[in-house]
């Protein structure tokens, strides 16, 4: 159990075009997910914490306007990467929590490739 | 504010040995949870195993196993009999009660000799 998918796994896309990226928790309900983003060789930067029925809750320097994230469902999150540069070209990861307060433990997905040419 | 430490970026160990990895840790929180976490090349996220810090007894995985050392706020992995499967990142991670998000480590890669 506690299974997390992400789609797509990888993609790439023209400057200036949006991409959406979903996480589902298959087997389990998450109250909440997180968003993370990673560089190479680096650990993971959480970009953002996203609640069910909730706006999400950003951390600092992550703009909101840029990545917009929307917690529809108890097991469906997505991130939208709006107008993408560059410079957003990384590996993003989301994960769904199980469990309640600080016994939540995170089940990954596996992670989306973005590169924007 | 809540930290942790990963002092070794890299190691390796030949196949069927044993390693630790450490991983230190610093909350005035009394109530918390550690977890490592293993990221092999394929970058999926995958859960190794989870102390709760009010728990005495190691947590215990099949060949993994943790020193939990609380006073010295310490959280060790050790992997038995190193397969070359085991070879990856691993990540040490805190999470407190009342707040879900995890304080991550820098890492350690390891890699299994054959």
């Amino acid at each position: 159990g506690a299974v997390v998918s992400q789609h797509p796994s990888w993609v790439i896309c023209k400057s200036g075009t949006s991409v959406k990226i979903e996480c589902r928790s298959l087997d389990f309900q998450a109250t909440t997910m997180f968003w993370y983003r990673q560089f190479p060789k680096q650990s993971l930067m959480l970009m953002a914490t996203s609640n069910e029925g909730s706006k999400a809750t950003y951390e600092q320097g992550v703009e909101k306007d840029k990545f917009l994230i929307n917690h529809a469902s108890l097991t469906l999150s997505t991130l939208t990467v709006t107008s993408a540069h560059p410079e957003d070209s990384s590996f993003y990861i989301c994960s769904a929590s199980r469990g309640q307060g600080g016994q939540g433990t995170q089940y990954f997905g596996p992670g989306t490739r973005l590169l924007v040419l | 504010a809540q930290t942790v430490t990963q002092s070794q970026p890299e190691m390796s160990v030949q196949e069927a040995e044993t390693v630790t990895l450490s991983c230190t840790y610093d909350t005035s929180e009394s109530n918390y949870y550690l977890f490592w976490y293993k990221q092999p090349p394929s970058r999926q996220m995958i859960l190794v195993i989870r102390q709760e810090a009010y728990k005495q007894q190691n947590a215990t995985e099949n060949r993994f196993s943790v020193n939990f050392q609380k006073a010295a706020k310490s959280f060790s992995l050790k992997i038995s009999d190193s397969q070359l499967g085991d070879t990856a990142m691993y990540f040490c991670a805190l999470i407190t009660s009342g707040t879900y998000k995890y304080i991550f480590g820098t890492g350690t890669r390891l890699k299994v000799l054959a």
